[in-house]
């Protein structure tokens, strides 16, 4: 069965400052893809980054971008100039050859003013 | 709005009752995904639909749990004989055949007094 595992239940990071949240997974799938959402408090799961486990290089959108390490089925998420509206839980998610995603415990990010 | 739609958005009720809840994916998209969510986790898989054929289902899903999507547009979801333990978030995400990306709606948090 596949496992996805986030080590830290909460980050902090200064506002405009860079900070990396990490992933690592486990699957026997040749052929899947790996995700973060973010949570906003009281607020619905938005789609932050997808990536694609047959694609070497690694996703990017805007501010956000993973480090895709296939080998040691690590997948971290790296947001640079944090914003105040980047506070949320973030959530990595694999997803498997029937479709369901499967989920970390989630890393709380507090932005510092 | 062209998101996933739930409802209700919240629910309370007494153990022992029976609830429903409803959830409208995006237009095109033919797969429907049920997720339950306690506080402080990751959410967890339930079901998913493809049309309005039920294609899987987690062990979580015990038979007071009930699901389905008649017409391969929206589905239900029903919990019998309500218990404490169903006290959770229930979360409805969909996509379609090319993106394998599921966008989520707002979920419908349940209280069981």
């Amino acid at each position: 069965a596949q496992t996805v595992t986030q080590s830290q239940p909460e980050m902090s990071v200064q506002e405009a400052e860079t900070v990396t949240l990490s992933c690592t997974y486990d699957t026997s799938e040749s052929d899947y893809y790996l995700f973060w959402y973010k949570q906003p408090p009281s607020r619905q799961m938005i789609l932050v980054i997808r990536q694609e486990a047959y694609k070497q290089q690694n996703a990017t959108e805007n501010r956000f971008s993973v480090n895709f390490q296939k080998a040691a089925k690590s997948f971290s998420l790296k947001i640079s100039d944090s914003q105040l509206g980047d506070a949320a839980m973030y959530f990595c998610a694999s997803q498997d050859s029937n479709y369901q995603l499967i989920w970390g415990a989630g890393t709380k990010l507090i932005i510092k003013p | 709005d062209t998101g996933v739609s739930q409802n209700p958005r919240h629910k309370i009720t007494k153990r022992g009752q029976n609830v429903t809840f409803r959830c409208d994916p995006i237009s095109e998209h033919n797969r429907l995904y049920w997720y339950r969510q306690t506080l402080g986790q990751g959410p967890e898989f339930l079901t998913y639909f493809q049309n309005e054929a039920q294609l899987e289902k987690s062990r979580l899903l015990s038979d007071r749990f009930s699901a389905e999507r008649p017409k391969g547009s929206f589905s239900t979801l029903e919990i019998q004989r309500t218990e404490q333990g169903d006290s959770a978030m229930y979360l409805c995400a969909s996509d379609g055949q090319a993106q394998e990306t599921q966008y989520f709606g707002p979920g419908t948090r349940l209280l069981v007094l």
